[in-house]
């Protein structure tokens, strides 16, 4: 069974762009979750997605932003990028059905100049 | 919201010792506990989880133990290995509330075990 994925693996940007990063779940989960890594720091929750609707949002500003397809695989809108945004944004996907357990890609690593 | 504090922020034993790794969360509602290992440069991934309705739980060298009146729960390994060197994180969330789906992670432990 393959994992989630995640494309690219590194984008660098330039205050004021805008990133678009890419997430596949694992074949059958429904929900994805974003969560972005600052050096040095845990994971913050960003985004839930679930059966292409948008479920849930962290303590972000709506700046970021995505979208489920109905394939399920989702995309992470940043717009006016910022240097803080620099981090790794990881994504996660679950089985919906009696389990719990988030299984996470690889990571998309952000660097803002 | 849920707020999960982590300590310590680094550990370092040696390699057989025992290594622990303490959580609080302060939103009663959560019930479910999950723990992540992050390799350097690797994805995290869950090692152990625990739900609200048991206080232990352990697979092999690895156990969470969770005391909910206190809400607190702590991993304990065992027999530690140089390849358990990692970071730790620890989360919590309440599954089925509405805040379904939002993991609030612990700041991380970095695991050092010495040879």
């Amino acid at each position: 069974e393959a994992g989630v994925t995640q494309s690219p693996t590194h984008l660098i940007k330039t205050r004021g762009q805008q990133a678009t990063l890419r997430c596949s779940p694992i074949s059958g989960h429904t929900s994805v979750y974003w969560y972005q890594q600052a050096l040095g720091l845990g994971l913050q929750f960003l985004l839930w997605y679930d059966e292409g609707e948008e479920r849930n949002r962290g303590n972000f500003p709506p700046r970021f932003s995505g979208r489920q397809f109905p394939n399920y695989s989702s995309e992470l809108n940043v717009n006016a990028l910022e240097l803080e945004d620099s981090a790794l944004y990881l994504c996660a996907s679950r089985d919906k059905r009696g389990r719990d357990t988030q299984y996470f890609g690889p990571g998309t690593r952000l660097t803002v100049l | 919201g849920e707020n999960v504090e982590q300590h310590p922020s680094t550990l370092s034993v040696q390699e057989g010792d025992s290594a622990v790794i303490k959580c609080t969360y302060s939103d009663s509602a959560s019930n479910y506990f999950p723990w992540y290992k992050q390799e350097l440069g690797k994805r995290p991934q869950l090692i152990i989880d625990i739900r609200s309705n048991v206080g232990e739980k352990k697979d092999q060298r690895i156990a969470v133990t969770l005391n909910k009146t206190a809400k607190h729960f702590s991993l304990h390994i065992t027999e530690t290995q140089p390849e358990d060197s990692a970071v730790y994180f620890c989360a919590a969330t309440n599954a089925g509330g509405t805040s379904y789906g939002k993991l609030t992670f612990g700041q991380g432990t970095i695991l050092t075990v010495h040879p």
